[in-house]
């Protein structure tokens, strides 16, 4: 069975950094992606990047890129996402997920990581 | 404002049929790329419903459905239960700002 369990809820100040982790089980991890996907409060989701596992490569969202950076330990199967500057409008559930397919639909998805930022 | 357009809400009564829309452009669902759809519950992280336009992923009912044609693709409820609300959302490609995968806004389906 495939599984991605992330790392609990954090409460942080604006200006901390923060890492949160999505671990992986179950599946053959040279073979996929991990995504991370934004969801704020009451709102819908967004994409935020990816990376390959396998060689590390990531790209991301013109949106999000240089805001955060999305890094993996193969050997643990584990891919984090982290920030070295939070600001307030970084509160949000983070989810990651297994990106595959020819078009890199998002099939199987992690718990979700509540993000707090505030003073 | 998303990429990928979808109506806010949409409802129906049990046993009715509803459908999603998702409107692109010619630098996404119109230039031929595939169209995913995710079901949320309330509380709970997405899951997959529909991959490649019209595929059903094991265990997911088959009341659930995908189309796409041109530059817009729907979901479809065929035979609406009360554990069918829930917001719904498209993904797929988008080819102006490189690799980058978008979501549509989202639709909340209410069960009357």
């Amino acid at each position: 069975e495939v599984q991605l369990v992330q790392s609990g809820p954090e409460l942080k100040e604006p200006g901390e950094s923060l890492k949160i982790s999505c671990k992986g089980s179950g599946y053959n991890s040279y073979n996929y992606w991990i995504g991370w996907v934004r969801q704020k409060p009451g709102k819908g989701l967004e994409w935020m990047g990816r990376i390959d596992l396998s060689d590390s490569y990531t790209n991301y969202s013109p949106s999000f890129q240089g805001r955060v950076t999305i890094s993996g330990d193969r050997s643990l199967t584990t891919a984090y996402l982290q920030w070295t500057s939070l600001e307030t409008s970084d509160t949000a559930t983070y989810y990651c997920a297994i990106q595959q397919g020819s078009s890199w639909y998002l099939a199987y998805w992690g718990q979700g990581t509540l993000v707090t930022v505030s003073s | 404002q998303s990429v990928l357009t979808q109506p806010p809400s949409v409802s129906g009564a049990p046993g009715q049929t509803v459908t999603i829309s998702c409107t692109g452009n010619s630098s996404n669902i119109g230039s031929g790329y595939d169209v995913h759809w995710y079901q949320q519950l309330p509380g709970t992280a997405p899951r997959l419903l529909i991959y490649n336009n019209n595929n059903r992923p094991s265990g997911v009912p088959g009341r659930f459905s995908g189309s796409k044609s041109g530059t817009s693709a729907s979901l479809t409820i065929t035979g609406l239960q009360a554990e069918d609300e829930a917001d719904y959302y498209c993904h797929s490609y988008y080819r102006i700002r490189l690799s980058d995968w978008v979501f549509g806004g989202g639709t909340k389906v209410t069960v009357l």
